[in-house]
Parts: structure tokens; C-alpha cells; sequence
């Protein structure tokens, strides 16, 4: 199975802050990528797919960029709203593997 | 609204079965991939099950493998999981998720998912 790192575990930020999460596969994945961001309680949201495009009605301060192994999801200008857990997916190949997850919360 | 609401969760004991729905609404369900997606208390994301528009292809994670079934009723807009031999390790709240069009095990709508708790 390809495994997926999320890095950090945990990031600390502050309201109007830019942020960059990392998300590293164990072998080449193409731009086979989702990112995902799940608050307490509620479903996961697909933010972005295909490594860079950004979901039907995600705002643009979420961006996506990377290709083949490495990939990094940035949040522009931090809301209350983004504090949550933040999740990278790839579906590349069986089994479709979720990084562990990133929690980003208010400094 | 784009819907999908999970129901029949809740506490098995080991070897013991379940079956869980997904309802969805808002939505032609039947133009549709469908899956699960399963987060155990605490812990990250793992696909579980897949299944396609007709239910001719279905394809499962090696955790559930021989163990689940998933299926489709396209007349009652209705996704379902059928547990068996349940182990502890199946604990955990389970979503059902829509495939994004064009890019299968993306997923662009889920549910708020049902708890599996499988304990003696």
C-alpha cells in the first residue's frame, strides 16, 4: 500500500495567518491528490483533487501544489472556520491511503 | 440540498453482524459511484468499500475483504454495508461518500456517518 505523511501533526496558528501543510507518498502518485478538512462532529470536505484544483465553491485561500511525491496545501488568511484537521489523500492506487491527519489550531 | 444520511450503527459483539444504510436525497443517485469510508475513535481515514452506478463492480479494502458487502438499491436512493464476522478493530464511526464525477475515490459528498462499536 502507498503511505501518506502528513507533516506537522500539529500546527499552531493565529486569525489572519497563512499556513502550509505537507504531504509526502511513499512512491510516485502523479497528481493523484485530495485534500480534505474535517471540524468536530461533521464530515470531512473536499477542498482540492488532482493535487491543485480547488473543489466547486472552496474559497480560493486554500491553494494546492505538488506533483509525483510531495505536496502542500496552503491557507491564506485563517478564519475561525479553518481551525480544524486537515487530510491528504491519494487515489493513485488500491487502497486510496489518507495521511494521518493535521490539526491546526488557534495559537 | 445534496444529502446522505447514515443509520444503523451501534454496539455488536465480536463475530456478531450489522447492516448499515446510507440514504441520499438531493441528488440522482444512480449516476453515482458510491463508497464507505470508516474513522476509527480518535484515529485518521480508511476506505472501506466501493461500488459502482449499477452495482456490477464492487471492490473492498483487505481489512473487510470476505467480511462486508456492499450494495445499492438505485429505486430507494439507498447505499448499504452488510458486517459480518465482526472483530474490535471494525469499531469506528462509519461514512458513506460520493465519488466526485470523472475521478473515482475522490469524494465530494459524505455523510456524518453512523458508530460501529464492536465490544463484549
Amino acid at each position: 500500500d502507498i503511505q501518506m505523511t502528513q507533516s506537522p501533526s500539529t500546527l499552531s496558528a493565529s486569525v489572519g495567518d497563512t499556513v502550509t501543510i505537507t504531504c509526502r507518498a511513499s512512491q510516485s502518485i502523479s497528481n493523484r491528490l485530495a485534500w480534505y478538512h474535517q471540524t468536530p462532529g461533521k464530515a470531512p470536505k473536499l477542498l482540492i483533487y488532482k493535487a491543485t484544483s480547488l473543489q466547486s465553491g472552496v474559497p480560493s485561500k486554500f491553494s494546492g501544489s505538488g506533483s509525483g511525491t510531495e505536496f502542500t496545501l496552503t491557507i491564506s488568511s485563517l478564519q475561525p472556520d479553518d481551525f480544524a484537521t486537515y487530510y491528504c489523500q491519494q487515489y493513485y492506487r488500491y487502497s486510496y491511503t489518507f495521511g494521518q491527519g493535521t490539526k491546526l489550531e488557534i495559537k | 440540498e445534496v444529502q446522505l444520511v447514515e443509520s444503523g450503527g451501534g454496539l455488536v459483539q465480536p463475530g456478531g453482524s450489522l447492516r448499515l444504510s446510507c440514504a441520499a436525497s438531493g441528488f440522482t443517485f444512480s449516476s453515482y459511484d458510491m463508497n464507505w469510508v470508516r474513522q476509527a475513535p480518535g484515529k485518521g481515514l480508511e476506505w472501506v468499500s466501493y461500488i459502482s452506478t449499477g452495482g456490477g463492480a464492487t471492490y473492498y479494502a483487505d481489512s473487510v475483504k470476505g467480511r462486508f458487502t456492499i450494495s445499492r438499491d438505485n429505486a430507494k436512493n439507498s447505499l448499504y454495508l452488510q458486517m459480518n464476522s465482526l472483530r474490535v478493530e471494525d469499531t469506528a464511526l462509519y461514512h458513506c461518500a460520493r465519488d466526485l464525477v470523472s475521478y473515482d475515490y475522490v469524494f465530494d459528498v459524505w455523510g456524518r456517518g453512523t458508530l460501529v462499536t464492536v465490544a463484549s
